[in-house]
């Protein structure tokens, strides 16, 4: 099976910040890297599909990168609204694959 | 909009079997696959497995000889079927669609725990 391995595991960032939370896969998965924003009590969201690709009616604000092992999720300005756990998620090979979450908390 | 309804009970004894069904709402289940991810308390996410609209499966390997999927496009329903569980199945199930190698639409999520 592929690993994937988030950092951090967690962070505290304020209103306003750029937040960068990155993914790395124990082997390449060329673009089939995914990510998802998940609050508690609700359906995970998926946000950036393809690595870099924005789901349709995702904030523009949310940004993916990278490809083969290592990649990048980029909150260019986080909003009350972004506190949640996210979650990479490799579509690669069989079984599919998550990262063990990054949860992002107010400062 | 697409919706997904997982349903079935929430508490099943050890040893027994698990069995859960995911209703799609608002659109066909044709030509898609259709997974079951859990989440136990306090941990991250874990895809079970999947089923392709014609009946096709994929299994964690790791669960394969307990786990059987089906699908009912007629009813859009497929189902989850997880015999001799123990207390490490508690959690909660989310059914999804898959779609370009994601998972785009989402279940709310149930909780199952094994208890006697």
């Amino acid at each position: 099976d592929i690993q994937m391995t988030q950092s951090p595991s967690s962070l505290s960032a304020s209103v306003g910040d750029r937040v960068t939370i990155t993914c790395r896969a124990s082997q390449s998965i060329r673009s089939y890297l995914n990510w998802y924003q998940h609050k508690p009590g609700k359906a995970p969201k998926l946000l950036i599909y393809a690595a870099s690709s924005l789901q349709s009616g995702v904030s523009s604000r949310f940004s993916g990168s990278g490809s083969g092992t290592d990649f990048t999720l980029t909150i260019s300005s986080l909003q009350p609204e972004d506190f949640a756990t996210y979650y990479c998620q490799q579509s690669y090979s069989i079984p599919h694959t998550f990262g063990q979450g990054t949860k992002v908390e107010i400062k | 909009q697409v919706q997904l309804q997982e349903s079935g009970p929430g508490l099943v004894k050890p040893s027994e079997t698990l069995s859960l069904t995911c209703t799609v709402f608002g659109g066909s289940m044709n030509s898609y696959y259709w997974s079951w991810i859990r989440q136990p308390a306090g941990k991250g996410l874990e895809w079970v497995g999947r089923i392709y609209s014609s009946g096709t499966t994929n299994y964690r390997s790791s669960l394969k000889s307990r786990v059987t999927m089906s699908v009912d496009t007629s009813k859009n329903q497929f189902s989850l079927k997880l015999n001799s569980v123990t207390a490490a199945d508690t959690a909660v199930y989310y059914c999804a669609r898959e779609v370009l190698n994601a998972f785009d639409f989402w279940g709310q999520g149930t909780l199952v725990t094994v208890s006697s």
